[in-house]
């Protein structure tokens, strides 16, 4: 069975690009969310798909911007990027309600 | 709003010695609670979790943790630490439903010593 993956590994972009980060779901996990861990802490909720549709997002503006697909698979989308959207972001999926799986996750460097 | 102190950023034990890490978590209802692990280039890794019943959850690799709600705690432990075991631990708690946006603590960052 394969695990949750993401892609890229490492990106890096400048200040005020846009940025698209990608998550392959664990097959039968119809829910996916995402995090952002800055150096040094904990991850911190950006928002959760289910079946297409955002299902609860946390502190974090509109310029973050997500999609979940058919597949359940999903994109983080982030616009006009700051130096502080330097990060691990992760992504976690899950069937609704249960238990939620880690990918390696994708680090962010904005210069 | 929930949150999780994790109050101890950097613990150092003995390999072979015992381990606490402490918790403490901010929830108005009934918590669900989860105990994480995150090795260097790893995403993060189930280790226990409590819903409900027993207060005395285990969890893999010979962890278990104690849920006391009159402390609002939920500490880790483990009787002999493993050189494997060093990573970083993150407790975290989630709203009715157990996954939708679970809020974590700032980590503790384990090192084992020979």
């Amino acid at each position: 069975e394969t695990g949750v993956t993401q892609s890229p590994t490492h990106l890096i972009k400048t200040r005020g690009q846009q940025v698209t980060l990608r998550c392959s779901s664990q097959s039968g996990h119809n829910t996916v969310s995402w995090y952002q861990q800055a150096l040094g802490q904990g991850p911190q909720f950006i928002f959760q798909y289910y079946r297409e549709e955002e299902n609860g997002r946390g502190n974090f503006p509109p310029r973050f911007s997500g999609l979940q697909f058919p597949n359940y698979s999903s994109e983080l989308n982030v616009n006009a990027l700051e130096l502080d959207d330097s990060a691990l972001y992760l992504c976690a999926s899950s069937p609704i309600g249960d238990e939620q799986f880690f990918g390696p996750g994708t680090r962010l460097t904005v210069l | 709003a929930q949150s999780v102190t994790q109050p101890d950023i950097h613990i150092t034990v003995s390999e072979g010695a015992s381990l606490e890490l402490r918790c403490n978590y901010s929830y108005g209802a009934t918590p669900y609670l989860f105990w994480y692990v995150q090795s260097p280039g790893q995403g993060l890794q189930l280790l226990l979790k409590y819903f409900s019943g027993d207060t005395l959850v285990q969890g893999i690799k010979g962890f278990e943790a104690e849920f006391k709600r009159s402390q609002s705690s939920f500490n880790l432990r483990k009787p002999s630490v493993h050189w494997s075991d060093a990573a970083e631990y993150f407790c975290a708690v989630g709203r009715s439903g157990g996954y939708q946006k679970v809020t974590f603590g700032t980590g503790t960052k384990l090192q084992v010593i020979p």
